[in-house]
């Protein structure tokens, strides 16, 4: 079986700050890794995904992650902050058939001037 | 492409209605999901479908059914809504030519309130 946890279900940062978001995973085989984001009163929308290839993925909107096995985390990062980064971020882990997808509670990412 | 569609937006149902959420998706992936999203829960999988005649239970299966007849359509049915169900339904697709776990690519929601 395979769980996410996804510490913080606020985080506030200033307009140009790092952006931190933390993701730890369970899983009892290699993980598929996935960051969503969703905008208010919309859909889901990939930022990126691991899939063993390299440690460092870089996706989207200038937001990268790093998968550290030892640490089991996949931790969503961007250097500075925007205004329009403002909305929700999914943590999410695969594994097995049919691309199943276990999501994390999520993270409301809010930025102040 | 329109991507993945859902129809309606919103709606109120009664205690005991019933109801089907339409799903459809042009990118003909072979693999379609449904989930719902409540506040500070994140997404639970209801129901899930690798092909055309195939469907399985996910996380959240009470009270709901699903079919797919074609490749493009995954209709959600709930019969005889309760409150519980209120919630933030999603539809999304993904394709997965073979092993590994592939994105999903999501619609933009249904917003079901029963009352």
């Amino acid at each position: 079986a395979q769980s996410v946890t996804q510490l913080g279900s606020h985080v506030s940062v200033s307009e140009g700050a790092l952006v931190l978001l933390r993701c730890n995973y369970s899983s009892s085989v290699p993980p598929y890794l996935f960051w969503y984001v969703q905008y208010p009163n919309q859909g889901l929308q990939l930022l990126l995904k691991y899939t063993s290839a390299a440690t460092l993925v870089k996706g989207i909107n200038g937001f990268e992650a790093e998968f550290k096995k030892s640490e089991t985390s996949f931790h969503l990062t961007k250097p500075s902050a925007h205004m329009s980064d403002a909305a929700e971020y999914f943590c999410a882990v695969g594994a097995g058939t049919a691309s199943k997808l276990t999501f994390g509670t999520g993270t409301r990412l809010q930025v102040t001037l | 492409n329109a991507g993945v569609t859902q129809t309606p937006k919103f709606r109120i149902l009664k205690i005991g209605q019933s109801m089907t959420l339409q799903c459809a998706q042009d990118m003909n992936h072979n693999y379609m999901y449904w989930y719902r999203q409540d506040p500070g829960m994140g997404l639970k999988l209801i129901y899930y479908s690798v092909g055309a005649g195939i469907t399985d239970k996910g996380e959240v299966p009470n009270g709901y059914n699903v079919s797919r007849s074609t490749t493009e359509d995954f209709p959600l049915r709930l019969e005889l809504a309760a409150p519980s169900q209120t919630s933030v339904y999603f539809c999304a697709s993904s394709y997965s030519p073979g092993q590994g776990v592939y994105e999903q690519y999501f619609g933009p929601g249904t917003r079901l309130t029963v009352t």
